[in-house]
C-alpha cells in the first residue's frame, strides 16, 4: 500500500479556494487516489476519485500530475461547513480493497 | 436505502464485561469494514469482509476482539472481555463490491468502558 502524507491541518476563510495536497510517492500503476471527508462526531464521507489529471464533481476537483506523485484535492469558495478532516487514500480498486486511513488534514474555515 | 445503520449508537460499559457491536450494511453491497477511532490512534482498519468472507483481520488487535458476518445484511464485532482501553467510536462502512473505494460509513457506536 502507498503510503500518504498530507498537512496536518489548514485554516481558510469563507469564500476562498481551498487546496490541500497529499503525497503519495510510491504509488504504485494499478492505484486510484480517493478523498473522504469527516465531520465531527460522523463516519468519513466520499467526496472523489481519480486516476490521472482531473477529475471535478459537484463537491470538489482532483488535480493528479502526470508522475501521480502526489495529488491536490481541491474545495472551491469554502464555508463554515467544509470545516472537516480530510483524508487521502491510494490503493488498488481491484482484487484487495483494503482502505486505510491516515491522519488526515483539519481544514477550520473561520468568518 | 437507509444506509449503514449500527446499533447501539453508544455504549457504556464495565471491564471485563462482553461488548456486542451490530452493523446492518446497505442492501447490496457486497464489502464490509470495522474500524475504530481514537484521538491517539486515528482511523484503524480493524477487519473487512469480501462477499461474507473475512480478508483481512491484522488490524484485529488481540483475541479479545472477533468479528462475524453470518450473512450479507448482518455483521456484529465483539470484544471480550472489554478494557478501558477499548474505549473508541466503532465504525462499520460498506461499499459496493470488493476493491471499490467509495465506502459508506455508518454514525458509529461510541463505547466507553469504565
Amino acid at each position: 500500500l502507498a503510503k500518504t502524507t498530507q498537512p496536518i491541518s489548514m485554516d481558510s476563510y469563507e469564500g476562498q479556494e481551498v487546496n490541500i495536497t497529499c503525497s503519495h510517492n510510491n504509488i504504485a500503476t494499478n492505484d486510484y487516489i480517493t478523498w473522504y471527508q469527516q465531520f465531527p462526531s460522523q463516519g468519513p464521507r466520499f467526496i472523489i476519485q481519480g486516476y490521472k489529471t482531473k477529475v471535478t464533481n459537484e463537491v470538489a476537483s482532483l488535480f493528479i500530475p502526470a508522475d501521480r506523485k502526489s495529488s491536490t484535492l481541491s474545495l472551491p469558495r469554502v464555508s463554515l461547513s467544509d470545516t472537516a478532516v480530510y483524508y487521502c487514500l491510494v490503493g488498488e480498486t481491484g482484487g484487495g480493497n483494503k482502505l486505510t486511513f491516515g491522519t488526515g488534514t483539519q481544514l477550520k474555515v473561520e468568518l | 436505502d437507509a444506509g449503514v445503520i449500527q446499533s447501539p449508537r453508544h455504549e457504556v460499559t464495565e471491564m471485563g464485561q462482553e461488548v456486542t457491536l451490530r452493523c446492518k450494511p446497505i442492501s447490496g453491497h457486497n464489502s464490509l469494514f470495522w474500524y475504530r477511532q481514537t484521538m491517539m490512534r486515528g482511523l484503524e482498519l480493524l477487519i473487512y469482509f469480501n462477499n461474507n468472507v473475512p480478508i483481512d483481520d491484522s488490524g484485529m488487535p488481540e483475541d479479545r476482539f472477533s468479528a462475524k458476518m453470518p450473512n450479507a445484511s448482518f455483521s456484529t464485532l465483539k470484544i471480550q472481555p472489554s478494557e478501558p482501553r477499548d474505549s473508541a467510536v466503532y465504525f462499520c462502512a460498506s461499499s459496493l463490491r470488493p476493491g471499490y473505494h467509495e465506502a459508506f460509513f455508518g454514525q458509529g457506536t461510541r463505547l466507553t468502558v469504565v
